[in-house]
């Protein structure tokens, strides 16, 4: 699986959008990006994934660059409750058979 | 609700001892995994298991067994082999072991061997 390359730390203020980024430079064409997050001491919790096309759900938006090299995760209005670590983990469909969680971000939603 | 479950959530032991962790899913799932996580650290693959009655070697196996014999019970013991059994462990699970399905994650046993 390709390897992820994500900020250490982010901070948001309540209310803005947080942007996520995260480089996947080696990603190959049946690898998807999948996004988690992780509240202190809690298991993580997943959010979006997506191939190549921007995704969208209730928790968030998933954009994948052109050449899928990179991609943003945006929650559309942070909350302190959106203070987690953030991991975006690359896994091929066809044979990935568990996901790779890195040190992710640590994002800080500030009052 | 349908969910996974870990218990307990805290776990004391002695060092020497087997001890065993339960992860229970009522998803359906046929897949289900067990991780390991260290302060500040991603997550690292113990054991998973694709179907019942069958289970496979992660990246860090060594000092811990699992069993499979009902589709929503996938226990894992740490034996006294593993020198560093303190951590926090996560138990997931997903529709299937192929790549394509998110996996999901009970909220973990946070084990302490003094």
């Amino acid at each position: 699986d390709a390897k992820t390359t994500q900020p250490p730390s982010m901070d948001c203020a309540e209310g803005r959008a947080a942007n996520l980024p995260c480089n996947h430079s080696t990603i190959s064409g049946n690898e998807y990006v999948y996004w988690y997050r992780q509240i202190h001491s809690q298991g993580p919790q997943y959010i979006i994934h997506g191939l190549k096309n921007n995704e969208t759900n209730e928790m968030a938006s998933l954009i994948i660059t052109e050449d899928r090299k990179s991609s943003t995760l945006i929650l559309p209005h942070a909350t302190l409750r959106d203070t987690a670590v953030y991991y975006c983990i690359v896994r091929d469909r066809d044979t990935g058979n568990q996901f790779y969680f890195g040190t992710g971000t640590s994002l800080t939603v500030i009052p | 609700d349908g969910g996974i479950t870990q218990s307990p959530k805290y776990l004391f032991r002695k060092e020497g001892q087997n001890v065993t962790l339960s992860c229970e899913q009522n998803l359906n799932h046929d897949a289900m995994y067990w991780y390991r996580q260290d302060p500040g650290q991603g997550l690292r693959l113990i054991y998973y298991s694709q179907i019942v009655n069958d289970f496979q070697k992660g990246d860090i196996a060594e000092g811990y067994s699992v069993s499979r014999e009902k589709k929503e019970s996938f226990p894992l013991t740490v034996t006294s082999a593993q020198k560093n059994p303190t951590a926090f462990y996560l138990c997931a699970s997903s529709i299937d072991g192929q790549g394509f399905y998110e996996q999901y994650f009970g909220p973990g046993t946070r084990l302490t061997v003094t």
